[in-house]
């Protein structure tokens, strides 16, 4: 599986937008980008994912370098909720077909 | 409805019981899928469900066994398990195994084995 690098944590101030990089230099063509995230105590929720185009939605941003070798999550007003460790994950199609391969993430502190 | 359940929330069992884990989606969703998660860890794959047919088996220990009798429902049998099996199972269901489709997540169920 293609892998991901992600910084370990991150701080932002509430109300403020938060920049979520991550690096994947060995990404192949038909690899998507996917985002979750896991609050304290909770299962992994879906955020976002995308392939070559930026992707919006009504929890976030992806946008996705032209090369496809890094992405940004990009949360436009950070709220305390926000707080949670976020996972860029690459999931490929043929014989992994249907795999979600979580890295080590990013944690997200929020301060009000 | 996007919401996955999982039964019981929490379990504690001894190596040398049997017990289950129950998972169920109304989404109609026809992949499903079992995680393992150990402390500040991320979540790690063990099952595939497709069409309720196994199709990705993570190497795992044949003391979990897996079992999928409907479109709506997972299981996943435990015996003789070891204490560095205690960890937060999550179950999770997409619409099928297709790379651009979102995993819905259930809140787990936290398994201690003393």
């Amino acid at each position: 599986d293609a892998k991901t690098t992600q910084p370990n944590s991150m701080e932002s101030n509430e109300e403020e937008p938060v920049h979520l990089p991550c690096n994947h230099s060995t990404i192949s063509g038909t690899d998507y980008i996917h985002w979750y995230r896991q609050l304290p105590s909770q299962g992994p929720e879906y955020v976002i994912h995308g392939l070559t185009s930026n992707v919006n939605n009504r929890m976030a941003s992806l946008a996705i370098a032209e090369d496809r070798k890094s992405s940004t999550l990009i949360l436009h007003r950070a709220t305390l909720r926000d707080a949670a460790v976020y996972y860029c994950i690459l999931r490929a199609g043929g014989t992994s077909y249907g795999k979600l391969t979580f890295g080590q993430g990013t944690i997200l502190t929020v301060h009000p | 409805d996007t919401e996955v359940t999982q039964t019981p929330k929490h379990l504690v069992m001894g190596m040398t019981n049997k017990k289950s884990l129950k998972c169920e989606q109304h989404m109609g969703h026809r992949a499903m899928y079992w995680y393992k998660q150990k402390a500040k860890k991320p979540p790690e794959l063990m099952f595939v469900y497709s069409y309720e047919k196994l199709s990705i088996n993570e190497s795992v220990p044949s003391r979990f066994s897996p079992e999928c009798p409907n479109s709506s429902l997972l299981n996943l049998h435990l015996h003789a398990l070891q204490p560095e099996d205690s960890a937060l199972y999550l179950c999770a269901s997409s619409q099928d195994r297709g790379a651009p489709r979102e995993q819905y997540f259930g809140p787990g169920t936290r398994l201690t084995v003393t």
